[in-house]
């Protein structure tokens, strides 16, 4: 079965510095990895995904993340982080042979960008 | 273009009454499915529908129906309500012609059981 893990619970980063959110992930076959950012009493809003190719992901707000299969990492990182980017984030696997709708997801990373 | 919308947003009920969350999407996507979010555990996925008449029982489905008559709509109905039910409920809907099948999630409906 696949799981994801996030190991820290929160990242604190001052304004203007890089960010990295740390996921890795465990899956039988070749994974489908997504990142998603929630602030508060909103929904989730999705930031980018690796289906395939490049091990570079570019996303939305300026967001990338890199794919390591031997590490079985997909971290997330911006090079200079905005004050407006505190929020809730979570990375998600799916296992492309099981249902589409079928994401497992980790328990999440609180990022707070300090000014 | 609305995207997932979900009623009502915020919700109390006391333990044992039923209601129905509801869902809807005018993305024409296939699938739509409900996760729940609880603090500590990230989303869990309650059931999920692959097109209309069909539905089935994800990770934590016990207390909760779900039904898809038509693509747009796919409601959740809690039967009887209890404590353990309290959560953030997120409707969400994707299609198979988007590479990887990206899900979209609707803005979330607070549910407290009292």
């Amino acid at each position: 079965a696949q799981s994801v893990a996030q190991p820290e619970d929160q990242v604190n980063v001052a304004e203007g510095n890089p960010l990295t959110v740390k996921c890795t992930y465990s899956v039988s076959g070749n994974p489908y990895l997504f990142w998603y950012v929630q602030y508060p009493n909103r929904g989730l809003q999705f930031l980018l995904k690796y289906i395939t190719g490049d091990n570079l992901v570019k996303g939305s707000y300026g967001f990338e993340a890199e794919f390591n299969k031997s590490q079985t990492s997909f971290h997330l990182k911006k090079p200079s982080a905005l004050v407006s980017d505190s929020a809730l984030y979570f990375c998600a696997v799916r296992d492309p042979n099981t249902g589409f709708q079928k994401l497992v997801f980790g328990t999440g990373t609180r990022l707070l960008v300090s000014p | 273009n609305a995207g997932v919308t979900q009623t009502p947003k915020f919700q109390v009920l006391k333990t044992g009454q039923s209601m129905t969350l509801q869902c809807a999407q005018d993305m024409n996507h296939e699938y739509m499915s409900w996760y729940r979010q609880d603090p500590g555990m990230g989303l869990r996925l309650i059931h999920y529908s692959v097109g209309a008449g069909i539905t089935d029982q994800g990770e934590v489905p016990n207390g909760y129906n779900v039904s898809r008559s038509t693509t747009e709509d796919f409601p959740l109905r809690l039967l009887s309500a209890a404590p353990s039910q309290t959560s953030v409920y997120f409707c969400a809907s994707s299609y198979s012609g988007d590479s990887g099948n990206t899900i979209y999630f609707g803005e979330g409906s607070w549910l407290t059981v009292v």
